[in-house]
């Protein structure tokens, strides 16, 4: 019964690849968030949904796509995968402020 | 542009001891979290401050707010091993549900 999941947990691909992340909340909550953390820890938002609506887009390249087919769900397709774009991605979501999240997925690229 | 500080980001103490994590920031919110995250795992959550002069407590850590000097504390008291991780404080914006991390505080509690 985990409340938000993320798929896969690793992620292994060469430079150029394209691939996604999957992200799942059974908590029934609104809100859906992306961010990725470096390899110093460091956290960053990139993307927030509300009710499949796009509300926050941070300054990421437009190679980073999310999609929110329904409230539970929000995926993260990454084309033409460059070295920088290694790092932990986290999903996360919410419904009025406390934010719950993700296991995590680590992508690397080579 | 929202800015939270942590200090200090590195911090190794003896079992026992006391000790606090600050987290400054740049501008006005009232909601500020605090995130503990062991290594390879994910973020989780342990308060939840959404007003000034806000104090929670939950075993040998308190955390406290004071929106008018826009700074957040994580006491710890008399730690123990199993404190040992990264400790994130986070604040919401005044826009709502964006949340600018600190860069976090690597604590080693060594026995």
């Amino acid at each position: 019964d985990t409340a938000v999941s993320q798929t896969p947990k690793y992620l292994v691909t060469q430079m150029g690849n394209d691939k996604s992340i999957k992200c799942e909340q059974n908590l029934g909550h609104d809100t859906m968030y992306w961010y990725k953390q470096d390899s110093k820890k460091f956290l960053k938002i990139m993307f927030s949904y509300n009710n499949k609506e796009l509300i926050i887009n941070e300054t990421v390249p437009n190679r980073f796509s999310p999609k929110s087919p329904d409230k539970a769900h929000l995926n993260l397709h990454i084309n033409s995968l460059e070295l920088g774009d290694s790092a932990v991605y986290f999903c996360a979501s919410s419904q009025r402020y406390e934010q719950f999240f993700g296991p995590g997925t680590r992508l690397t690229v080579l | 542009e929202l800015k939270v500080e942590q200090n200090p980001l590195f911090l190794s103490m003896q079992e026992g001891k006391n000790y606090t994590i600050y987290c400054n920031y740049s501008t006005t919110s009232d909601r500020l979290y605090w995130y503990r995250q062991d290594p390879g795992k994910s973020l989780e959550s342990l308060f939840v401050l959404l007003s000034n002069g806000a104090v929670k407590q939950e075993g040998r850590l308190m955390a406290s707010l004071d929106t008018k000097a826009r700074l957040s504390t994580l006491h710890i008291t008399a730690a123990v091993h199993d404190l040992s991780a990264t400790y994130f404080c986070a604040v919401d914006e005044a826009s709502g549900s964006r949340l600018t991390f600190g860069e976090g505080t690597q604590l080693t509690v060594n026995p």
